[in-house]
């Protein structure tokens, strides 16, 4: 397993437009986890994933924002109508959860949108 | 609701001398504690992890922290610093209250001087 993989590592969209990013978690982690991370900022809550069920949202994730984990496996998140506000850094973690523990998150390499 | 605080936004060493960076938290059940590391265009690397069993715990690249849990803290130490280890440095914090996810504190920008 190469870790948990984002896709694309960069991504420049003019303002108004939609952008639609992927996460690849390690393979056998069923929870899954997005954040944002701004200049000079730690990461930031978004959204989690228990295996397909989002099971929070973040009052930052506004109705411009959706996230999908249609099987369990890859997630997506969209932005809809873009702001130059949402020009951050979108970080993908996943781990596993046993029980009532969870092993440590291991995140990826983000996505970085810039919005002009 | 859970919180860190980092104390410092940026520390600076000299090589060989020792580092210290601390971290203040705030959860409403027994937590567990992480310190990750951020390399310029790299993604966050655990660098070591509390969960309730020994109070001094030993991470990567000889770093270590110690949870007092009197003292809400977790301070990450390294007794020589390294070149190396020039990175921002964040403190999380994560309980089950609140289903296990993390909560990041600003960072600590650490700067290694020859």
């Amino acid at each position: 397993d190469t870790g948990v993989s984002q896709d694309p590592r960069h991504k420049i969209t003019k303002r108004g437009q939609n952008v639609t990013f992927r996460c690849d978690p390690i393979s056998e982690h069923n929870r899954l986890y997005w954040y944002r991370q701004t200049l000079g900022q730690g990461p930031e809550f978004l959204t989690y994933f228990q295996n397909e069920a989002q099971l929070e949202k973040s009052r930052l994730l506004s109705d411009r924002f959706s996230a999908e984990r249609p099987k369990g496996s890859f997630s997506t998140l969209e932005i809809q109508r873009t702001e130059q506000g949402d020009s951050a850094m979108y970080l993908c973690a996943s781990s596993l959860r046993q029980g009532a523990m969870n092993t440590e998150a291991f995140f990826g390499q983000g996505t970085r949108l810039t919005v002009v | 609701a859970q919180s860190v605080t980092q104390l410092d936004s940026h520390v600076s060493v000299s090589e060989g001398t020792p580092v210290l960076l601390r971290c203040n938290y705030s959860s409403s059940y027994s937590p567990s504690l992480f310190w990750y590391v951020q390399h310029p265009n790299k993604g966050l690397q655990l660098l070591l992890k509390y969960t309730s069993a020994a109070t001094l715990v030993k991470g990567i690249n000889g770093f270590e922290a110690e949870f007092k849990k009197s003292e809400t803290s977790f301070h990450l130490t390294k007794p020589s610093a390294h070149m190396s280890d020039a990175a921002e440095y964040f403190c999380v914090v994560s309980d089950r209250a609140q289903g296990g996810k993390l909560i990041f504190g600003q960072g600590t920008e650490l700067s290694v001087k020859p």
